[in-house]
């Protein structure tokens, strides 16, 4: 079985660019999160869906960021536009109901 | 806002030592605990969950949970220097969808 994959593995931008990050979740699974992780505020949820439906869109991360599932097995998280202080380790992970999350390897991105 | 406090946040024990790192939740409505474990470089991987009050022992590792605390453990024995890694723990309600995650514990195991 296939874990959870994302795309690119690592990412430079320059600041005021827009970024595209990908993910799949493990087949079968109904639930997709996005996190940003960095040393200082450690992991820090963006966006939560339920069977493709947005149920939690970030908060303080709303402006800039936004999460979408284009189909059940399929999810980006864009930023736009980049800022410096959007480098970090961004992971998706997916679950099946309640139960154990999958984290995929992660996005390392680094904003000049 | 629901917290979750881990503690010490980095613990250092030798080989073959005992490493007991803390997790306490601030949220009475929580009654799933979860433990990550994150090698550096990687991502985390979930290590062990407890839901009932007690002790659960999957090898090496045992984790309590005192519910009327809030309160989890996680203690590894025979610690070997692959133990070395950030322990997140994470907690959750009965149909909440959300995990909190704590700060983490950074175990290093010297040989």
């Amino acid at each position: 079985d296939a874990g959870v994959t994302q795309t690119p593995r690592h990412e430079v931008a320059e600041k005021g660019q827009t970024i595209i990050l990908k993910c799949e979740p493990v087949s079968g699974h109904n639930d997709l999160f996005w996190y940003r992780q960095t040393k200082i505020q450690g992991l820090e949820l963006l966006s939560y869906f339920r069977s493709k439906s947005l149920m939690e869109d970030g908060g303080a991360f709303k402006d800039r960021f936004k999460a979408e599932m284009l189909n059940s097995s399929f999810s980006t998280l864009k930023i736009q536009p980049t800022e410096p202080k959007d480098s970090a380790v961004y992971l998706c992970a997916s679950r099946l109901g309640g139960r154990t999350q999958y984290f995929g390897p992660g996005t390392r991105l680094l904003v000049l | 806002q629901q917290k979750v406090q881990q503690s010490p946040e980095s613990l250092i024990v030798p080989e073959g030592g005992m490493a007991s790192l803390n997790c306490t939740s601030s949220d009475r409505n929580v009654d799933y605990f979860w433990w990550y474990r994150q090698h550096s470089g990687k991502s985390p991987k979930m290590l062990m969950s407890i839901f009932s009050n007690g002790e659960k022992e999957e090898g090496r590792f045992t984790v309590h949970l005192n519910k009327a605390s809030l309160h989890t453990s996680l203690h590894i024995r025979d610690s070997q220097p692959s133990d070395s890694a950030l322990y997140l723990c994470a907690a959750s309600r009965t149909g909440n969808y959300k995990y909190v995650f704590g700060a983490g514990t950074r175990l290093k195991v010297i040989a």
